[in-house]
């Protein structure tokens, strides 16, 4: 019962930049930060953007997040063949005495 | 570096109870969330619930009738329990945990998959 929608593919070339999106509500995304994960294929789920557009240490730069209003966005630049994995957006909702809510997933592809 | 590893039974009845217990290694419980996350094979992410270090929990509003998250300091563990389970609650399960950001689940462990049959 995921209240955050996303695509759910994107993809591109080897390069190219591409860009999940995010959308919630004033509850969530409207009230609190945005988080980001990538899961490869096989593997557990790791963090890749906190508070909206920090990235943890070792996460390189080519991910970059962003937020407004009840929306946010997840940009993969210099698209590369490792890139090829599901994310997935989160953000805590202050609705019915608070919860942790993830976003439907995107899968993205590299061409 | 905090390490989380799942452990319990990888194949519970129906209407029976899912119990996994969480070890945690490299590091302390006073750092922010522990949680738990689960994933039904081939679909997405689902947050169970999480406790603080101080033993408050929160839970997933459509889960929280059948759900018990708790710690236990001395052990360095942290459990889940689900009761009643059907098989739409087989999946891999996560245990969290958050470390820079309250909210920011930067550990995991591995994710067992536990099989309702």
């Amino acid at each position: 019962q995921s209240v955050l929608t996303q695509p759910p593919s994107a993809s591109g070339t080897p390069g190219q930049t591409v860009t999940i999106s995010c959308s919630g509500t004033s509850s969530n995304i409207g009230s609190n930060n945005i988080y980001w994960y990538q899961q490869l294929p096989g593997t557990a789920p790791k963090l890749l953007i906190y508070r909206n557009n920090q990235r943890p240490s070792g996460v390189p730069d080519r991910f970059s997040g962003s937020k407004s209003g009840t929306s946010a966005s997840l940009a993969i630049s210099g698209l590369r063949s490792d890139d090829e994995a599901d994310y997935y957006c989160a953000s805590w909702d202050i609705s019915l005495s608070g919860h942790y809510v993830f976003g439907t997933g995107t899968r993205v592809t590299v061409l | 570096q905090v390490q989380l590893r799942e452990s319990g039974p990888r194949l519970v009845r129906p209407s029976e109870t899912l119990s996994l217990i969480c070890t945690v290694s490299g590091g302390s419980f006073s750092t922010y969330y522990w949680g738990w996350v689960r994933q039904p094979p081939g679909k997405g992410l689902e947050w169970i619930g999480c406790i603080y270090y101080t033993g408050s929990t929160n839970y997933n509003p459509s889960l929280k009738s059948r759900v018990t998250i708790s710690l236990d300091t001395s052990k360095n563990q942290f459990s889940l329990k689900l009761n009643s389970v059907t098989a739409a609650d087989t999946a891999f399960y996560y245990c969290v945990n958050t470390v820079k950001d309250p909210f920011g689940y930067e550990i995991w462990g591995q994710g067992p998959l536990v099989t309702v049959s």
